[in-house]
């Protein structure tokens, strides 16, 4: 069990320049997460997956926002146009179904927007 | 919807006393609880939960937490805390899906 792991790490990236970042899931979990961490505040929830199916996704995700889990395995979360207000820890996590299944962190993508 | 607060924004401790990192909890019907800790530039670890049973659950690295359905909390809890222990905490509850995370309690332990 290697955990579930983020690609990049960090990415600094200019406004108006289009991200994607990439999610490795633990591999026996069906359902993905991704959040939003700011500085000072707790995560705060973006959309999940069930398999290769998007079950929810938040007010907070705009337009700009896209996530895919094609294959039910991998996701990847694209932003589009960044904006400076981007910025932010974007994190993803794993679990197996079920809401009394905790859910397992990756280490995150520190995006910073110039 | 479900809703979690932790009101202390930092929790001083000497190395060696008990922690305590407070949590109260907001939702309709039974709670599914949780605490994670974050370490600087980490991701978040699993500590605990509470489903459902014993109201004190016992965790990762010797914390426990306490359920208390009259007070609607859900206290996280150490008998003798470690230098090691100093992290940002937060409690979580279950809803529909997605956790939905407390701003989160610095703890700092003073050797």
């Amino acid at each position: 069990d290697t955990g579930v792991s983020q690609d990049p790490r960090h990415k600094i990236t200019k406004r108006g320049q289009n991200v994607t970042f990439r999610c490795d899931p633990i591999s026996e979990h069906n359902r993905l997460y991704w959040y939003r961490q700011t500085l000072g505040q707790g995560p705060e929830f973006l959309t999940y997956f069930q398999n290769e199916a998007q079950l929810e996704k938040s007010r907070l995700l705009s337009d700009r926002f896209s996530a895919e889990r094609p294959k039910g395995s991998f996701s990847t979360l694209e932003i589009q146009r960044t904006e400076q207000g981007d910025s932010a820890m974007y994190l993803c996590a794993s679990s197996l179904t079920g809401d009394s299944y905790e859910q397992y962190f990756g280490p995150g993508t520190r995006l910073t927007v110039t | 919807a479900q809703s979690v607060a932790q009101p202390e924004d930092q929790v001083n401790v000497a190395e060696g006393n008990p922690l305590t990192v407070k949590c109260t909890y907001s939702v309709s019907g039974n709670p599914y609880l949780f605490w994670y800790v974050q370490y600087p530039n980490r991701g978040l670890q699993f500590l605990l939960k509470y489903i459902t049973g014993d109201n004190l659950v016992k965790g990762s690295y010797g914390f426990e937490a306490e359920f208390n359905k009259s007070q609607t909390s859900f206290h996280l809890k150490k008998p003798s805390a470690l230098v090691s222990d100093s992290a940002l905490y937060f409690c979580a509850v279950r809803d529909i899906g997605r956790l939905a995370f407390g701003k989160g309690n610095q703890v700092v332990v003073i050797p």
